[in-house]
């Protein structure tokens, strides 16, 4: 039952231009919403976060926005960088769960 | 401030054999989060230890177990492996129970 899913397996954007990273959910019951970069041979990073109660949040070059009515999220990247290049994963919780649910995630390549 | 880790770094084992894994917390996190990641997929929640006592279990059999212990480091204990446990296995820790995870590198299991 996957309930968080990213249906864009790869995504490829030149160094400088905006990468976009969409993440759909299906469980309403969802309120933290968590975005993590993962590079081979290392664990994922945490990058994001927002809140349900938000629907945009920005820190640095990352932003996040949430539109819950769609069950919908997504990750900017401005400008992307070739350090960007890594699989990036879409993770959602339930109020009071640890638990998170991952999606299958999208690899980001940056090209020069 | 150290992060976490996890050991060993890969492990081979054969069918029907048992296996620990072994997560160190972040300094002052008390919550700690078991994956398994298999190949192309997300993460999937294992569970969720906090305080030394279980909080939240996935979809995984009881063959899977695990602790906590005091200075809240863990183990995760997979008895009778199959072929399909093969997977990097991701330890998360938190400062509590729905803060954010950081994760570590993963232990790499492979079961012939």
């Amino acid at each position: 039952d996957q309930q968080v899913k990213q249906n864009s397996p790869s995504l490829s954007v030149q160094e400088g231009r905006i990468s976009i990273l969409n993440c759909d959910y299906t469980n309403s019951m969802f309120d933290y919403f968590l975005w993590y970069k993962k590079y081979p041979a290392e664990g994922p990073t945490f990058l994001i976060s927002i809140s349900s109660i938000k629907d945009k949040n920005e820190d640095g070059r990352f932003t996040v926005f949430l539109n819950k009515s769609a069950k919908h999220l997504s990750l900017h990247i401005v400008p992307s960088q070739p350090g960007d290049s890594a699989v990036y994963f879409c993770a959602a919780r339930k109020k009071g769960w640890g638990k998170l649910q991952f999606g299958a995630g999208t690899q980001v390549v940056v090209t020069p | 401030e150290t992060g976490v880790t996890q050991s060993p770094t890969h492990l081979i084992k054969t069918r029907g054999q048992q296996v620990t894994l072994r997560c160190s917390s972040q300094s002052g996190h008390n919550t700690v989060s078991w994956y398994q990641q298999a190949l192309g997929q997300g993460p999937q929640f294992i569970f969720q230890y906090y305080r030394e006592e279980e909080n939240g279990r996935g979809n995984f059999p009881p063959r899977f177990s695990g602790l906590q212990f005091p200075n809240y480091s863990s183990e995760l204990n997979v008895n009778a492996l199959e072929l399909d446990d093969s997977a990097l296995y991701l330890c998360a820790s938190s400062a509590d129970r729905v803060d954010t995870q950081y994760f570590g590198p993963g232990t790499r299991l492979t079961v012939l």
